[in-house]
């Protein structure tokens, strides 16, 4: 059974702190591994990531994927209350169509 | 760009009713995925469709649960009939998938919430 783990589930920091959540996977048929912030409503998108030890960068935050030990690492740096979310790994495994598995997020809290 | 729309955005109802939400996909993304989010199971693929046509429904939990895409530009998740533990945030989401294609991201709409009494 295909699974995502997240880690921590829930993190509280301070503004201009800087964070790193984690996302391991043991999946078959590996396509791609994604990242998204969930507030109020729904998922929005922030990263795509295919390749091995290529970074994606957003302005304050960026993404690594490693395929050989099977994780990625989001980092937000200078945090701000706006931040504050709930952060969703997911992988897509295409087996026939495309499948999101999602891990069970980590809920990060920037207090001021 | 208008993103995915989903109706309603709240559903309250007796449970034995017949419940269908509905979901307009972004314009020309061709694949659609209805989830479900609940606290104790995280969210999950209900089923994923593709140019219309149902590609894994290996997800939807029970009979009574159905989904369909009459056309590229609508489809409907329908539970009938609804129990309490069908109670949940029903998320529709959408990408521009093609078969052999490098694959993209999928687009949430702000999903029903659903409380079945």
């Amino acid at each position: 059974e295909d699974k995502v783990v997240q880690s921590p589930l829930s993190l509280v920091v301070h503004e201009g702190d800087t964070v790193t959540l984690n996302c391991s996977y043991e999946v078959t048929n590996f396509r791609s591994l994604l990242w998204y912030k969930q507030e109020k409503k729904a998922p929005t998108f922030l990263f795509m990531l295919t390749s091995s030890g290529i970074e994606k960068k957003s302005g304050r935050l960026s993404s690594i994927l490693d395929k050989k030990e099977l994780f990625s690492i989001l980092n937000i740096t200078a945090t701000q209350t706006g931040d504050s979310a709930v952060y969703l790994c997911a992988v897509d495994v295409r087996v026939g169509g495309s499948r999101l598995t999602f891990g069970e997020g980590t809920q990060l809290t920037v207090n001021p | 760009d208008a993103g995915v729309i989903q109706s309603p955005r709240h559903e309250v109802t007796e449970m034995g009713q017949e419940v269908t939400l509905r979901c307009k996909p972004i314009s020309g993304h061709n694949s659609l995925f209805w989830y479900r989010q609940t606290m104790m199971r995280g969210l999950e693929l209900l089923i994923y469709f593709n140019n219309n046509v149902p590609i894994d429904d290996s997800g939807m939990p029970e009979d009574r649960f159905s989904a369909k895409m009459p056309n590229a530009s609508f489809s409907t998740l329908k539970i009938q009939p609804s129990e309490p533990r069908d109670s949940a945030v029903y998320f529709c989401a959408s990408s521009p998938e093609a078969a052999g294609a490098v694959n993209q991201p999928q687009h949430f709409g702000d999903g029903t919430r659903l409380s079945i009494l």
